[in-house]
Parts: C-alpha cells; sequence; structure tokens
C-alpha cells in the first residue's frame, strides 16, 4: 500500500528532553511537510521540504529541527527549547506543484500524539 | 500565516439530512482540497478539484471549485452516522504553500 507512515502514534517525553518522530512515504513525492494541531486551532506548518538535503522554515518552526537526507523520510525533532511542546503532530507530502503543470495534492499521515509530562 | 474562513463552524443535523459548508479566501487558488479528520487520525482527502468551476463528486460527497478561485463548496447527501468529524478545506497555489480552513465539525443526530 502506498501511503505515509508515522511513529510511534503516542510519544510521551520528559521536559527538558528531544524526541525524534518518524515520517516515512512511499509515495515518491518530493515533497514533505510538519504540522502542529492543537485543540480548537488549525493546522500550523512547522518545516517544509521541497527537494532531498534541502528544507525551510515554516510558521512556527521555532524549538524544532528537521532533516531531509533521504527523498522518502522527513524525521522532526522536537528539541527542549520548544516551550509548550504537548500536540498533536501531522506529517504531509505532495508532488510538487512545479512538476504538475500547476496542481498540486497534499496526502496526510494518521499523526504522532506527543505529551510533555 | 493566511488561514482560509471555513463555515459553519460546526453543526448538527439529523441523519438522512443533506450538509452544506463552504470555503472562501481573499486569493485566488490553482487547487482547492477537501479533508476529513477523525478524532485522533490524521486528515484524509475526500475530493481535489484543479479547475475553476470543476464539480466532482465522491459517492455522497460533492465539491465545486468556485469560478472567482477564491471559494470552494462541499456538498454530503443523506447523512450517516459514519460522516461525523470535522471537514477541513485548503488551498494552494502555484509558488506557495498550502492554506487550510479552521475546518467545520459535524455532529449528526440519529
Amino acid at each position: 500500500d502506498g501511503g505515509i507512515t508515522q511513529s510511534p502514534k503516542y510519544l510521551f517525553r520528559k521536559e527538558g528532553q528531544n524526541v525524534t518522530l518518524s515520517c516515512e512515504q512511499n509515495l515518491n513525492h518530493d515533497a514533505m511537510y510538519w504540522y502542529r494541531q492543537d485543540p480548537g486551532q488549525g493546522l500550523r506548518l512547522i518545516y517544509y521540504s521541497q527537494i532531498v538535503n534541502d528544507f525551510q522554515k515554516g510558521d512556527i518552526a521555532e524549538g524544532y529541527s528537521v532533516s531531509r537526507e533521504k527523498k522518502e523520510s522527513f524525521p522532526l525533532t522536537v528539541t527542549s527549547a520548544q516551550k509548550n511542546p504537548t500536540a498533536f503532530y501531522l506529517c504531509a507530502s505532495s508532488i510538487r506543484g512545479d512538476r504538475t503543470g500547476g496542481r498540486d495534492t497534499q496526502y496526510f499521515g494518521p499523526g504522532t500524539r506527543l505529551t510533555v509530562l | 500565516g493566511q488561514q482560509l474562513n471555513q463555515s459553519p463552524q460546526s453543526m448538527f443535523i439529523q441523519e438522512g439530512e443533506d450538509v452544506s459548508m463552504n470555503c472562501t479566501s481573499s486569493s485566488i487558488f490553482n487547487t482547492w482540497l477537501w479533508y476529513k479528520q477523525d478524532p485522533g487520525e490524521g486528515p484524509v482527502l475526500l475530493i481535489a478539484l484543479y479547475k475553476a468551476g470543476e464539480l466532482t463528486s465522491n459517492g455522497r460527497l460533492t465539491a465545486q471549485f468556485g469560478i472567482t478561485r477564491k471559494d470552494s463548496f462541499l456538498n454530503i447527501s443523506a447523512s450517516i452516522p459514519s460522516d461525523v468529524g470535522i471537514y477541513f478545506c485548503a488551498g494552494w497555489k502555484y509558488g506557495q504553500n498550502f492554506v487550510f480552513g479552521p475546518g467545520t465539525r459535524l455532529s449528526v443526530l440519529p
């Protein structure tokens, strides 16, 4: 089955610890994204990557870091500098609009719920 | 970042009723997407629209890409209990990231 996988589904972290969330896709998509979702709020973009070995900050990048060493993988590290890390984290991917004649479609993974104790 | 306007914010309907919701923007888009999200799960893509005026169906769901390219509509016919969830719209235009609406929370009463 083609799709996006995120692991783990639930993650608990002590204050002051870094934690890495996994995201893998086998859709052969160029672009990958990380969003944060809080209760009653919309999706907020943390980081995105349009191509391997390159990524850009989104609207709320502070306290987070990413890497894009492989096309299919885009892990997110939540560092101890993130002041309020408890949230639902969503990874997504898309083909990239400049490769499809000006249209793009984004698909989401199942999400990881991070709780800081 | 920019966010789309989505209405209604929430709705309570009787099973079997039809549902309409919409999404508006001050900007034009090349793509409109509609998702459904269940509690604790990731959004699932329902319908993708790529052309102004386009009308696309997926089972009991029908969505339209507004002629002005600044809005989109989603209709659900003959609602059933499993339609409960949050429906998100998203817009995309060349050279920019996806923009999302805050969601419409749908509750279906038996």
